[in-house]
């Protein structure tokens, strides 16, 4: 079945530099979304990438979809303690068929510590 | 809007235990579905439906039940709990099934099987 992998799993920054999290999916996707989940929190969608190459930014972060729609990354510029949490990214399968386009696959995600 | 809604916020059963996660969206939203979330594993789709009447399994299917009579409800049921399925699990619902949807997601039940 469809995979996705994340990587790093954890990330210690000092507050002010920059954080990157890589998505890479077994399977070509159809769209790929991010989440943010802070500590005891649940996750909270961030943005969703839909066309190959794409990239986007939200203030300080920038995320990319890869020309071959099977890898994605998150970067932060000059990080914040508010930005302390874990990172997920979601995909869903190209070739979906069925009720299967409704299966959304995470990766396992990348937890952020902040240190000020 | 209450958004989604779970019930209850923790729960601790004994093995072999049954009960019923509840799960209720007032945005009427077609697609919902079930995730657990492990330590290192990130979440992980047990069920989901794209419309009432209509349910799927996810990546983890195993000793878990679901319905969707409604479109607001969609209850997870463990049929004889484990200590495997010690778990937070989280309910989650978008606007359409479709492949390009936010997902919002409710508060989660913290699940201790001993």
């Amino acid at each position: 079945g469809q995979q996705v992998m994340q990587i790093p799993q954890y990330q210690h920054v000092q507050e002010g530099e920059d954080f990157t999290t890589y998505c890479n999916s077994s399977t070509t996707l159809s769209n790929i979304q991010w989440y943010k989940q802070r500590p005891g929190g649940h996750p909270v969608f961030l943005i969703q990438l839909v066309k190959s190459g794409e990239v986007k930014k939200q203030k300080r972060l920038t995320f990319q979809f890869g020309e071959a729609k099977k890898n994605s990354s998150l970067h932060i510029t000059a990080t914040q303690t508010t930005d302390v949490g874990t990172y997920f990214c979601a995909g869903t399968p190209a070739n979906a068929g069925g009720t299967s386009y409704g299966k959304l696959t995470f990766g396992q995600g990348t937890i952020l510590t902040v240190h000020p | 809007n209450a958004g989604v809604t779970q019930t209850p916020k923790f729960q601790v059963l004994k093995t072999g235990q049954s009960m019923t996660l509840q799960c209720a969206q007032d945005m009427n939203h077609e697609y919902m579905s079930w995730y657990r979330q492990d330590p290192g594993m990130g979440l992980r789709l047990i069920h989901y439906s794209v419309g009432a009447g209509i349910t799927d399994q996810g990546e983890v299917p195993n000793g878990y039940n679901v319905s969707r009579s409604t479109t607001e409800d969609f209850p997870l049921r463990l049929l004889s709990a484990a200590p495997s399925q010690t778990s937070v699990y989280f309910c989650a619902s978008s606007y359409s099934p479709g492949r390009a949807d936010t997902q919002y997601f409710g508060p989660g039940t913290r699940l201790t099987v001993l």
